[in-house]
């Protein structure tokens, strides 16, 4: 069965420092990978999603990028934190009709 | 562009029957998912439509009708447990790529 790991569950990070969430797809070869954001209180927000290794396509322009190095890794990293950081990171996989979430990071930034 | 909207809270009684609308526009849709997704916890899935029609799973149906962007999420008796925000999400194909837009999602209360 797929399965898809995310991590860390939760994080505080004080603002100007680095950040890099990892996520990881068992169980399938080839899926399409996505990270959102979740303010307090708002809806799902698509940041990147990634068809491939090495293929991101950004949603939104801000203070974040992703990178696709392997087939079943996506991360989602930053070089400079903002307050505004702020919210649930969810990475999502879909393949077909199946589309599912990570447990999520809950970043603090500080 | 695209719209998603659905209402953002209801409130039901134990034992009922409660329906969550969802309407949407958008270019390239290909298919509509819903989500539950309890306070501080990351969503589960719970269906998805691409045809039009009634799916039913257990006590959650999910409707679509493609001609009217327009979806719901039925839920019949009604747990406690059924208190969470419930997110419909639209598919979207353009250029090969397969893109998932969320709504803000509802929030049910399920009250004794």
């Amino acid at each position: 069965s797929q399965t898809i790991h995310q991590w860390p569950a939760t994080l505080v990070q004080p603002v100007g420092s680095p950040l890099s969430l990892e996520c990881t797809v068992e169980g399938t070869s080839n899926p399409n990978l996505y990270w959102y954001r979740q303010a307090a209180g708002r809806g799902l927000q698509l940041l990147f999603y990634s068809v491939g290794i090495g293929q991101i396509s950004s949603e939104v322009p801000q203070n974040l990028s992703a990178s696709r190095p392997q087939d079943r890794q996506f991360i989602l990293s930053s070089k400079k934190l903002l307050l505004s950081d702020s919210g649930f990171y969810l990475c999502a996989w879909k393949q077909g009709a199946n589309a599912f979430f990570g447990q999520g990071t809950r970043l603090t930034v500080v | 562009g695209q719209n998603i909207d659905q209402p953002t809270e209801m409130t039901a009684t134990e034992g009922a029957i409660v329906q969550i609308n969802c309407t949407y526009q958008t270019s390239g849709f290909n298919g509509l998912f819903w989500y539950q997704q309890h306070a501080g916890e990351a969503p589960t899935f719970l269906s998805y439509n691409v045809l039009d029609g009634l799916e039913e799973k257990g006590r959650f149906s999910s409707f679509l009708s493609r001609s009217k962007g327009y979806s719901y999420l039925l839920l019949k008796e009604l747990q406690m447990k059924d208190s969470a925000s419930y997110l419909c999400a639209v598919r979207r194909d353009s250029g090969g790529y397969q893109k998932v837009t969320f709504g803000t999602g509802t929030k049910l209360q399920v009250i004794p």
